[in-house]
């Protein structure tokens, strides 16, 4: 069975540049969460959605950073101008349910890096 | 504010040892608690969970322990082996979809 897919794995970019991280989620999964993770704060929610809806975008960090669901199975994260503090790796991770105890299962991550 | 926190970013054990990862909690509402183990180039992948009306929970090798009390919890790995080197995360949730995780230990198994 095809676990979460994220594209690309690696995105190198400079600063300023608009940049889009993509997500598949697993087949007959209903809630999709971003995070983000550095050495510093760990692995960080950015956004949750549920059935396509944005449920929760609290964690996003600033208006640069924009994330959305057309369907049930791809969803993108934007970040729009970057900036190098958002080098770092960032996971999809795709549940059935709500997400409560059902585990989350992560995507392989992008690893970002912006100049 | 880190409510949940892995006070040790690394730790090496000899192989056939007992690893013992530690996570401390702040947050009293916090009743499910889990870890993810992550090698690099990968996505963390769902090791094991416990329940806040268990103190202790066991799969295996792995063995995670819950004090409520102390808000601690730690995962027990018996015999370590050098597959087990990776970096280890604990989350914590209140009964929701919303994950705060540590900031992750890296284990070291030596041979």
């Amino acid at each position: 069975d095809a676990g979460v897919i994220q594209s690309p794995r690696h995105e190198v970019t400079e600063m300023g540049q608009e940049v889009t991280l993509r997500c598949k989620p697993i087949s007959g999964h209903n809630s999709l969460f971003w995070y983000r993770q550095t050495m510093m704060r760990g692995l960080e929610l950015l956004i949750y959605f549920n059935n396509n809806v944005p449920i929760d975008d609290s964690g996003m960090p600033e208006d640069r950073f924009s994330a959305k669901m057309p369907n049930a199975s791809f969803s993108t994260l934007k970040i729009q101008p970057s900036e190098p503090r958002d080098s770092a790796v960032y996971f999809c991770a795709s549940t059935a349910g709500m997400g409560g105890q059902e585990t989350q299962y992560f995507g392989p991550g992008t690893r970002l890096l912006v100049l | 504010d880190q409510q949940v926190k892995q006070n040790s970013p690394s730790l090496s054990v000899q192989e056939g040892r007992i690893s013992i990862l530690n996570c401390d909690y702040t947050n009293s509402m916090f009743d499910y608690f889990l870890w993810y183990k992550k090698y690099p180039a990968e996505g963390p992948t769902f090791l094991i969970s416990i329940s806040s009306i268990k103190d202790k929970n066991e799969d295996g090798r792995f063995t995670v322990f819950l004090n409520k009390s102390a808000k601690h919890l730690s995962l027990h790995i018996v015999p370590s082996q050098p597959g087990d080197s990776a970096v280890y995360f604990c989350a914590a949730s209140s009964g929701t979809y919303k994950y705060i995780f540590g900031t992750g230990t890296r284990l070291k198994v030596l041979a």
